[in-house]
């Protein structure tokens, strides 16, 4: 059981490049969410899935794009990557039916465009 | 909208209890977590208060006032591993997501 995967680790993309970030999990949990973590800033939501085939915003959005084509799988997009993109992405998800709110989280990625 | 304030930086000493506080401004939530992440590491789940009062789970200690608008997470018998960042968050009432204070750096000296 490995849990929350996300590839690449780390990254070096120039301003204007695209990527695509690939987590995925095999706890079989309905919710999907993507984080950026920045110095000072503490953990904020770019996008998440409740569902396999759906997608929401999050507070940080403007950037990215998300798919989630299938349930283990949610997949971050940088179509133009800019120099204020440069962060360390972590994937998140949790089970639907559980009372008790935890998330499991990827190792994270590191992402640095220069 | 939702803020969740915490101190910056902690330090306390190995064997002492310390207290990471955090104060929250939020329409409505269901409840209050913890999670720890250590340097180059992801954030992993602590514990959880959807209603007022304490939770204890070993050393690990998280309490919630929803009138004082406040919650705390306690750590006892402190050990160099404790060394972490250490997050509040909560579940604003109709959401599916978490939203994260800043964290708290603790620091445990010998």
């Amino acid at each position: 059981n490995a849990g929350v995967t996300q590839t690449p680790k780390f990254r070096v993309l120039k301003t204007g490049q695209s990527m695509t970030l690939l987590c995925a999990q095999d706890m079989n949990h309905e919710y999907m969410y993507w984080y950026r973590q920045d110095p000072g800033m503490g953990l904020r939501l770019i996008h998440y899935s409740v569902g396999e085939g759906t997608t929401a915003k999050g507070e940080v959005p403007d950037g990215y794009n998300v798919s989630r084509l299938k349930k283990q799988n949610f997949l971050l997009g940088l179509e133009s990557a800019a120099p204020s993109q440069t962060s360390v992405y972590f994937c998140a998800s949790r089970t639907g039916t559980r009372i008790l709110y935890e998330q499991y989280f990827g190792p994270g990625t590191r992402l640095t465009v220069t | 909208g939702q803020s969740l304030e915490q101190p910056s930086e902690v330090t306390a000493v190995e064997g002492a209890i310390v207290q990471i506080n955090c104060t929250y401004q939020t329409s409505g939530f269901y409840g209050l977590s913890w999670y720890q992440q250590h340097d180059g590491g992801a954030p992993t789940f602590l514990s959880y208060n959807a209603l007022d009062g304490l939770e204890e789970t070993g050393r690990f200690s998280s309490f919630l006032s929803r009138s004082d608008s406040y919650g705390y997470l306690l750590l006892q018998e402190l050990q160099m591993k404790d060394s972490a960042s250490y997050f509040c968050a909560v579940r604003p009432t109709g959401a599916n997501n978490l939203f994260f204070g800043t964290g708290t750096r603790l620091t445990v000296i010998p």
